[in-house]
């Protein structure tokens, strides 16, 4: 089973500012299946990121994704207010999929 | 409108069973692998199982092996997870999902319950 580590587990950011969210994987993410989900309190996750780094259906481009092996990263390049939320990384490459810890944004 | 909607959920007795439902509506589900996702209260996401699209392949996380069963019926345009020997710690919201790139649709989810 692969085991992805996100960092931080908190970041405290303020609107407008850049973003920069990792996870780490213990071993290689095969053919980079490696996504990136949003959730906000009460709701569903939502997709952002597949692929470690094609944006789906929808994503503002302020959300990007970057990375390959082991190590990749979120990036969100100016802060919106509603950007403010809990971000998880998922790798489907090898079965069985896992999720990441989860790393919370919240407004500095 | 792409979307899948949970069902089935409720509270049950350790030891218990419980058969949640998905139904996909909107796009051909039978192409797609289709996921089971569980977020304990005030937990982080836990992904439980996927199945292909014609449902000759199935895969569990460690902690379910044994105890739950995921199967679909496309006639149905459906996703099922028979949940059997319910202990406490699978007390969560479980979400069905899409697995078109990622996990790309998403369900409100249909919370269970396992409580004496």
């Amino acid at each position: 089973e692969i085991v992805l580590t996100q960092s931080p587990g908190t970041l405290s950011l303020s609107p407008g500012e850049r973003a920069t969210l990792s996870c780490r994987a213990s071993q290689s993410v095969s053919r980079n299946r490696l996504a990136w989900y949003q959730q906000k309190a009460d709701q569903a996750p939502r997709l952002l990121i597949y692929g470690a780094s094609s944006r789906a259906t929808g994503i503002p481009d302020r959300f990007s994704g970057s990375g390959s092996g082991t190590d990749f990263t979120l990036t969100i390049s100016r802060l919106e207010p509603e950007d403010f939320a809990v971000y998880y990384c998922q790798q489907y490459g090898s079965a069985p999929d896992t999720f990441g810890q989860g790393t919370k944004l919240e407004i500095k | 409108e792409v979307q899948v909607v949970e069902s089935g959920g409720g509270l049950v007795q350790p030891g218990g069973s419980l058969r949640l439902s998905c139904a996909a509506s909107g796009f051909t589900s039978s192409n797609f692998w289709m996921d089971w996702v569980r977020q304990a209260p005030g937990k982080g996401l836990e992904w439980v199982a996927n199945i292909n699209g014609d449902g000759s392949e199935k895969n569990y996380v460690d902690s379910v092996k044994g105890r739950f069963t995921i199967s679909r019926d496309n006639a149905k345009h459906s996703l099922y997870l028979q949940m059997n020997s319910l202990r406490a710690e699978d007390t969560a919201v479980y979400y069905c999902a899409s697995e078109r790139s990622g996990l790309d649709v998403w369900g409100q989810g249909t919370t269970v319950t396992v409580s004496s």
